[in-house]
């Protein structure tokens, strides 16, 4: 069982660009979560999405775009890198059955550099 | 005063020593806790959730002290292995969805040898 995979681990862009981090699970997991963790700092929920389809706002969401077309999938878009985006992003999903006592299970995560 | 508090450490503890550290928490009404094990520069991971009577795993025991808006965690016996930062995690949403959850900063903990 792979569990949630993110692509890719690392990646540096110039001020400007644009890139999207995929993040797909094999745990039939409704919810689906985009962190992004900065050094010394709680993890900070970017965007969140409760089932295919359905995605919406988490509390540092701006500069971000998200889509859910499938249940596994659950891609971050980034359209404008800027270097305020420069941290480590990490995905996650838990199970819809059992949402407050659920464990999330995350990705690896992917560091990402803005120069 | 901020959502999830933790002091950030570090704890430096000698093998085989006990160690606790604790987490406050603003809201009241929340619901859910847990306690994530995060190694460094890699993804958190579930230790424990923590439970209104308090619940034990191996040489790691989960408390919740609602009067008092905290949870603690203690371990015995300590090993090398449980180097690491230690992320308390409190749903604070009263309603449906999991997106409420709050993370601390992060406890790092060393053990010497």
């Amino acid at each position: 069982n792979a569990g949630v995979t993110q692509t890719p681990k690392f990646r540096i862009l110039k001020i400007g660009q644009s890139m999207t981090l995929q993040c797909t699970q094999d745990m039939n997991h409704n919810y689906m979560y985009w962190y992004r963790q900065d050094p010394g700092m709680g993890l900070k929920l970017i965007y969140y999405s409760v089932g295919a389809g359905i995605t919406d706002k988490g509390e540092v969401p701006n500069g971000y775009n998200v889509s859910r077309s499938t249940t596994e999938d659950f891609p971050l878009r980034l359209e404008l890198a800027a270097p305020s985006q420069t941290s480590v992003y990490f995905c996650a999903s838990s199970s819809a059955h059992s949402r407050f006592n659920s464990p999330l299970h995350f990705g690896n995560g992917t560091r990402l550099t803005v120069t | 005063r901020k959502e999830v508090e933790q002091d950030p450490g570090p704890f430096n503890v000698p093998e085989g020593a006990t160690v606790a550290f604790n987490c406050t928490y603003s809201n009241s009404a929340s619901q859910s806790f847990f306690w994530y094990r995060q190694d460094c520069r890699k993804e958190p991971k579930l230790l424990m959730s923590v439970y209104s009577s308090g619940n034990e795993d191996g040489r790691f025991t989960a408390q919740l002290n609602r009067a008092s808006q905290y949870i603690s965690l203690l371990i015995r016996d300590s090993k090398l292995s449980d180097s690491a930062t230690y992320l308390c995690v409190v749903n604070m949403k009263s309603g449906g969805g999991a997106d409420g959850l709050t993370f601390g900063k992060g406890t790092h903990l060393i053990i010497q040898p």
